[in-house]
Parts: C-alpha cells; structure tokens; sequence
C-alpha cells in the first residue's frame, strides 16, 4: 500500500507569495495533521482535520488555512509568505483522531522563502 | 502547557555499545509519551509509545523506554546500537487531544 504522499517535494517562493502545499493520506486514513519543522527543530503542529472538518489548531498566525477534501485529501495554504515561514512542512494520517491511532508521516514538502 | 525537553541535541556512540537518549516532559495533566524516529530526508516513524499500562514500552528493533511519572521522564535506550540506528530521534507528548508537542531532537550518532 502506498503511504502518506506529498506534493511538491521542493519549492522556492518569494516573499508575500502564497503557496499551496498537498498531501494524500494513506487509503482508509480519514485524520490528516499538518506540522512546521524548522531546521534544527522539533515537528510543530499546525493543524488537524479529520471527517474534513478541523479538529484543532496551533499557534500559527491567520496566515495560515487548510482544508480536507471528500477524498480525505488535505492542502494547506500559507499566504503572504514571510523568510521565517522556510521549513519542511509534514503531513501525517491516522485512521482516526486521538492518540490511540498511530500518526505516519509523509517525507514532506521543503519550502524555501527568499 | 505541555513541554517537551530532550537536553541531548547530539549523542555520537561506538557500534555495539549501549545508549540513552533523554526526555522529559513538564505537563499539569495525564500525559501520552512518544518516541519517532526520522532518518535522513524521510518522515517521522512512530518508534513506541506509553499509552497506559506497563511503564516499560518496547520496539521491535531493540529500543525500549521506560515512563517514569516522578521523575516526568520518558528515556529511550539500546544495550546495543548498530550503524542503521544512526537518525534523528524525536520525543513527543500528548494530553490526548489533536495537538503533539515535540521536543527539538537528539542526534544519533553511531561510530564504526
């Protein structure tokens, strides 16, 4: 089976763009988590959606959007993108909410902002 | 609030010997304990967890880590490590909710 996929793998903006980025859950997986990991740290968590609605948030400005599809497919939007939003943003599925449901990561989508 | 504090940013560790890496977790409620795994340009893998039950948790590699709920600590060990173990190894807590905190990561570093 395949796993959590992820699109794009790289990608370079420019400073007040707006990007997209998208992630495919593992087939049957109806939870799909979002998180910001800046080189040299820890995963932060920014959202979590499950039955395509949002289940929580994270501290992250208004900048900062997602949605989940009927598919359980997920995009995350970041407009007006600053330096400080450079990062590998993970995706992560789990067939349900909660802590009982182990989380599987995608490999991520690297972002550079200049 | 819940934090995560893994002090060890690296641990560099002969082939065969045993390690530890560190965690602990500062949280006013019951808590969730996670160890992931991220090897070099991959995901997070789900390493083990302490749910509730026995506090000493064990993965199918070797690792083991032991919930010590005193000491607000969560530490993952290996009697013997190998080359494949060198990775980035996370810790992480959750309340049970949507939102796990990570803490920034130990570095495994495992010499021939």
């Amino acid at each position: 089976d395949a796993g959590v996929t992820q699109s794009p793998t790289h990608l370079i903006k420019t400073r007040g763009q707006h990007v997209t980025l998208r992630c495919s859950p593992i087939s049957g997986h109806k939870s799909v988590s979002w998180y910001q990991q800046v080189l040299g740290q820890g995963p932060q968590f920014i959202f979590q959606y499950y039955e395509k609605e949002e289940r929580g948030r994270g501290n992250f400005p208004d900048r900062f959007s997602a949605r989940q599809f009927p598919n359980y497919s997920s995009e995350l939007n970041v407009n007006a993108l600053l330096l400080g939003d450079s990062a590998l943003y993970l995706c992560a599925s789990s067939p349900g909410a909660g802590v009982a449901y182990e989380q599987y990561f995608g490999p991520g989508t690297r972002l550079t902002v200049t | 609030a819940q934090s995560v504090t893994q002090l060890d940013s690296q641990v560099p560790v002969f082939e065969e010997a045993p390690v530890e890496l560190r965690c602990n977790y500062s949280s006013s409620v019951s808590v969730y304990l996670f160890w992931y795994v991220q090897y070099p340009n991959q995901g997070l893998q789900l390493l083990l967890k302490y749910l509730s039950g026995s506090t000493l948790v064990e993965s199918i590699n070797g690792f083991e880590a032991e919930f010590n709920k005193s000491q607000t600590s969560f530490h993952l060990r290996k009697p013997s490590v190998h080359i494949s173990d060198t990775a980035e190894y996370f810790c992480a807590v959750s309340t049970g909710t949507y939102k796990y905190i990570f803490g920034t990561g130990t570095r495994l570093k495992v010499l021939a």
